[in-house]
C-alpha cells in the first residue's frame, strides 16, 4: 500500500516558473526521498532528507520536511521543459522505500 | 559508469504462463530490491535482499512471486501461473549501503529502468 499523498496529481506552468509539490506520509521515518520518473531515463533519485534536517537545497531544488506534520514539500525554481515528468516522494523506513502516488508536472516551453 | 540493468525490457505473457525477470545491480552493491509499478501509480514495495539473503519479502502479493539472489549479485523475478492482474513495470533498485548501525540512514536507491510485464 502506498505511505501517503501527493498534492496536486497534476500540475501545469510555464517555463521559468517556479513548481511546489506537497507529500504526506503516515509512519515515522528515517528518512524521505524525492524521485523523478519519465520514460526516457526511468526513475532517478534527486534529494534526500534526512529526518532530523528541517530544508535541503540542491540546486534549483528546495526541500522542507516538517516531521510533526508529516509532510515534505519539493519547489523547483526557474523550472524548464526538461523538467516535465513524474515526481514522487519517498519515505525510507529502514531501507524499504514506501513512495507516494506522484505528481505529474507540465512544463510548457 | 554502468547502472542497474533489467532484461527484459518488455515482456508479453499469455494468462497462466511462468515469467523470469532479471535484475542486474550496480557492481559491488550490498541491497538490491525489487518493485511493481502499477500504470499511473507510485512503485511498491515487493521485497529486499541484502548481499544474498532475502531480508523481506513482505510486499509479495502471493505465493506465485518468487525472488532469488543467490551470489549476492545478479537477481532473479520470478511469476509462476501469471494473471492479468501482475501486468504492471517490476523495477530494480540498488544501494550501497545495508542494514547495520547507520547503514540505513542514507540510502540512496539506483533504479534501473524496468520490465513492462503484459499478461494477456
Amino acid at each position: 500500500s502506498q505511505q501517503g499523498e501527493e498534492d496536486p496529481q497534476a500540475l501545469s506552468i510555464q517555463e521559468g516558473e517556479n513548481a511546489t509539490m506537497n507529500c504526506s506520509y503516515k509512519t515515522s521515518i528515517n528518512n524521505l526521498q524525492w524521485y523523478r520518473q519519465n520514460s526516457g531515463r526511468g526513475l532517478v533519485h534527486l534529494i534526500l532528507i534526512r529526518s532530523n534536517e528541517r530544508e535541503k537545497h540542491s540546486g534549483r531544488l528546495r526541500v522542507t520536511l516538517d516531521t510533526s506534520k508529516k509532510s515534505s514539500s519539493l519547489l523547483i525554481t526557474a523550472s524548464r521543459a526538461a523538467d516535465t515528468a513524474s515526481y514522487f516522494c519517498a519515505t525510507d523506513s529502514w531501507g524499504k522505500l514506501i513512495f507516494g502516488q506522484g505528481t505529474e508536472l507540465s512544463v510548457k516551453p | 559508469g554502468a547502472g542497474v540493468s533489467q532484461s527484459p525490457r518488455y515482456k508479453v505473457a499469455k494468462r497462466g504462463q511462468d515469467v523470469a525477470l532479471r535484475c542486474d545491480p550496480i557492481s559491488g552493491h550490498v541491497s538490491l530490491f525489487w518493485y511493481q509499478q502499477a500504470l499511473g501509480q507510485g512503485p511498491e514495495f515487493l521485497t529486499y535482499f541484502q548481499n544474498e539473503a532475502q531480508l523481506d519479502k513482505s510486499g509479495l502479493p502471493s505465493d506465485r512471486f518468487f525472488a532469488e539472489r543467490p551470489e549476492g549479485s545478479v537477481s532473479t523475478l520470478k511469476i509462476q501461473r501469471t494473471q492479468q492482474e501482475d501486468s504492471a513495470v517490476y523495477l530494480c533498485a540498488s544501494s550501497s549501503r545495508g542494514q547495520g548501525a547507520g547503514g540505513l540512514l542514507r540510502n540512496e536507491q539506483f533504479f534501473g529502468p524496468g520490465t513492462r510485464l503484459t499478461v494477456l
